[in-house]
């Protein structure tokens, strides 16, 4: 039969609030960040990066905020719209010494409601 | 602007039979990683290549193997495909090994 899938967490925001969507890593190494957005049915799609010399790193409505004592990340998107609606990924780089392979952390689904 | 093309987008296979997956990168990218991703799951990073070598391996089960070619597109081979085996795998290509941009995903069912 078919196999069930995990629910993922999610958030539900209505249109114009601000977002924050959170993220834990493990490996205290990591030093490249990246927040994804899937929607259905299609890769992910670049957001934003990190680097771990930096805390804090803004781009267009979001805005990535790197804890590197608690090992936590989080991805603020400010005045929500619809078309935010998706599975939202962070990402850590694996090994620095052979690319970009990433580790996926769990998804968060974020729903914008008007 | 080109993106990554995956071919095909859809395959539906039986139980223990092999199945064969494309990435073509774009025009000028050297680099591909491969992802598969369950139902409900985060993407899973299988296997890279960078200028046709292997550069990186991850949960890449022994039923599968990959490679790249001169022209730099990859192909994933996949043997003996079990129910579980049913997902999205995606390619990400780049330039010497930098940061992927995703393809649209091969959506594969085994029934």
């Amino acid at each position: 039969g078919e196999s069930v899938g995990l629910h993922l967490p999610t958030l539900s925001v209505q249109e114009g609030d601000n977002s924050i969507i959170n993220c834990a890593y493990s490996n205290s190494a990591s030093d490249y960040f990246i927040w994804y957005k899937q929607e259905s049915g299609k890769g992910p799609q670049f957001i934003i990066d990190i680097r771990s010399n930096m805390d804090k790193r803004q781009g267009q409505r979001v805005t990535v905020l790197l804890n590197k004592t608690v090992k936590h990340l989080s991805l603020q998107i400010a005045a929500t719209q619809p078309g935010d609606s998706a599975v939202y990924f962070c990402a850590e780089n694996r090994n620095s010494n052979s690319g970009y392979a990433l580790n996926f952390g769990k998804g968060t689904s974020l729903l914008v409601t008007p | 602007a080109a993106g990554v093309i995956q071919s095909p987008r859809h395959l539906i296979k039986e139980k223990r039979e092999t199945a064969t997956l494309k990435c073509y990168p774009i025009p000028r990218h050297d680099t591909v990683y491969w992802y598969q991703q369950g139902p409900g799951q985060d993407p899973q990073f299988l296997i890279s290549f960078y200028e046709k070598m292997q550069s990186d391996k991850g949960s890449i089960p022994d039923r599968f193997s990959a490679q790249q070619f001169s022209d730099y597109h990859s192909e994933l081979n996949m043997s003996s495909l079990e129910l579980g085996d049913s997902a999205l795998y995606f390619c990400a290509s780049s330039l010497a090994l930098g940061q992927g941009v995703f393809g649209p995903g091969t959506r594969l069912t085994v029934l």
